[in-house]
């Protein structure tokens, strides 16, 4: 099985609410990353986990807290958004965190926040 | 920073003709890798450089890392609409993480 799972595909939240996105992979890789995809831009790297553990943090503003609950899973919550913040949110993983591994992507989840 | 340039940002080419995108570091890479996104999907890797000058083929795609390692070429020969999409580089820096090019979209002219 080599997919990365991402739910939901689509989001609409207002700017008060708080959700959560989800993201699964069942390839025993131990490195997991949060992007940020605005329109016709490169993937923006938010947070790398490295054996459940946050190893990089690229500045991201704090209504974006991420979380690891296990080596499958990655969590993204989010609360208090700007109407800036809609882009596709890209999840991925990689055997470790070493850059000489490839990194599988899920499909991602759009984001709109109004 | 550590930036990865990559041009041209866009190229619209007659089916069956060539496509070249390049990439430009502004360090050393350790290694670099390509992804390719189609339109509405998600970036899929195609292929990783780790060595000074080399060069690998995969069917009509050739792939090229610099002498110095600061550069990289993405060849596609006799353009398929099958390739169409957004190709992007990826440069290990060695600080655990990918920096993404600013990519180059191709669109296919059937």
């Amino acid at each position: 099985d080599t997919e990365v799972t991402q739910t939901p595909k689509h989001l609409v939240m207002g700017m008060t609410n708080k959700k959560s996105l989800k993201c699964e992979q069942h390839m025993g890789h131990r490195a997991m990353y949060w992007y940020k995809q605005k329109a016709k831009k490169p993937p923006e790297l938010m947070f790398v986990y490295s054996y459940e553990k946050l190893s990089i943090n690229e500045s991201v503003p704090s209504r974006f807290s991420p979380e690891c609950p296990n080596s499958s899973l990655l969590n993204l919550h989010l609360h208090a958004l700007q109407p800036e913040d809609s882009a596709l949110y890209l999840c991925a993983s990689s055997q470790d965190t070493t850059g000489y591994n490839e990194q599988f992507f899920g499909p991602g989840t759009r984001l709109t926040v109004l | 920073g550590q930036q990865v340039m990559q041009i041209p940002q866009y190229q619209h080419v007659q089916e069956g003709e060539d496509f070249t995108t390049y990439c430009n570091s502004s360090t050393t890479l350790s290694n670099i890798q390509w992804y390719k996104q189609r339109p509405g999907g998600h970036p899929v890797f195609l292929i990783q450089l780790v060595k000074s000058g080399e060069v690998k083929k995969q069917k009509r795609l050739t792939f090229q890392f610099g002498e110095a390692k600061k550069n990289s070429s993405l060849h596609i020969t006799a353009t398929q609409t099958t390739d169409v999409g957004t190709y992007f580089c990826a440069g290990d820096f060695g600080n655990e993480k990918l920096t993404f090019g600013t990519g180059t979209r191709l669109t296919i002219i059937p």
